[in-house]
């Protein structure tokens, strides 16, 4: 039941800009985007709530493919403070939720 | 306020004692939620209420025991605990609740770190 997100792991340059992947085997009701630094709690980034359905906030924006089952995280022009593990996360009919294998992104100067 | 406040930060306790860990949020959310994370892994369902009720159980072991006395509040008691049981606990509170096929974006907080020894 758990998302699986491509790549495992990212490093940027500062301005350079990344994707990250999320694809599940069962149909995707919802997904949220988190990012979670060092030794910190999860921080809520966005929710896509429905198919087609495109976010952004700043440099980071978010698609949603239900058929595809996939959503992607864009991160432009990257800054240092961008940096730690991205999980998306995804609820079912229930009150379910699971978290995607997570993508370490680092982005250096 | 967005804030969710864990207690303690740090937590050690040997095999045989009993602890509990404390949660609260005062942003009128009335889904809570227990997660466990271990290193470089992400966290992982343990717990969920909706109003105050309990609504998962994701097959948590009965050392592991949740209550939620009001809609603020949430603890998480715990007996007899195993050294694999060290990890960090993660306290979370959403706007939806049940049924909304996650809908709702969730607020963590700081967690807990336990070490069972």
């Amino acid at each position: 039941q758990q998302p699986v997100q491509s790549p495992q792991a990212v490093i940027l340059r500062e301005g350079e800009d990344a994707v990250i992947n999320c694809s599940s085997s069962k149909a995707l009701y919802s997904v949220h985007w988190y990012r979670q630094k060092h030794g910190e709690a999860p921080v809520f980034l966005m929710i896509l709530l429905k198919g087609g359905e495109q976010k952004g906030h700043d440099k980071i924006s978010a698609s949603f493919n239900e058929k595809k089952q996939q959503s992607s995280l864009y991160l432009t022009a990257s800054q240092l403070s961008y940096s730690g593990t991205y999980f998306c996360g995804t609820g079912n009919t229930g009150n379910q939720f699971y978290f995607g294998t997570g993508t370490s992104l680092t982005v250096i100067p | 306020d967005t804030e969710v406040t864990q207690t303690p930060k740090h937590l050690v306790m040997g095999m045989t004692n009993k602890k509990s860990l404390k949660c609260e949020q005062h942003m009128g959310h009335r889904a809570m939620y227990w997660y466990k994370q271990k290193a470089k892994k992400p966290p992982e369902l343990m717990f969920v209420y909706s109003y105050e009720k309990l609504s998962i159980n994701e097959s948590v072991p009965s050392r592991f025991s949740p209550e939620c006395p009001n809609s603020s509040l949430l603890n998480l008691h715990l007996h007899a605990l195993q050294p694999e049981d060290s990890a960090l606990y993660l306290c979370a509170s959403s706007p939806r609740t049940r049924g909304d096929r996650g809908r709702g974006e969730q607020y963590f907080g700081p967690g807990t770190r336990l070490t069972v020894t």
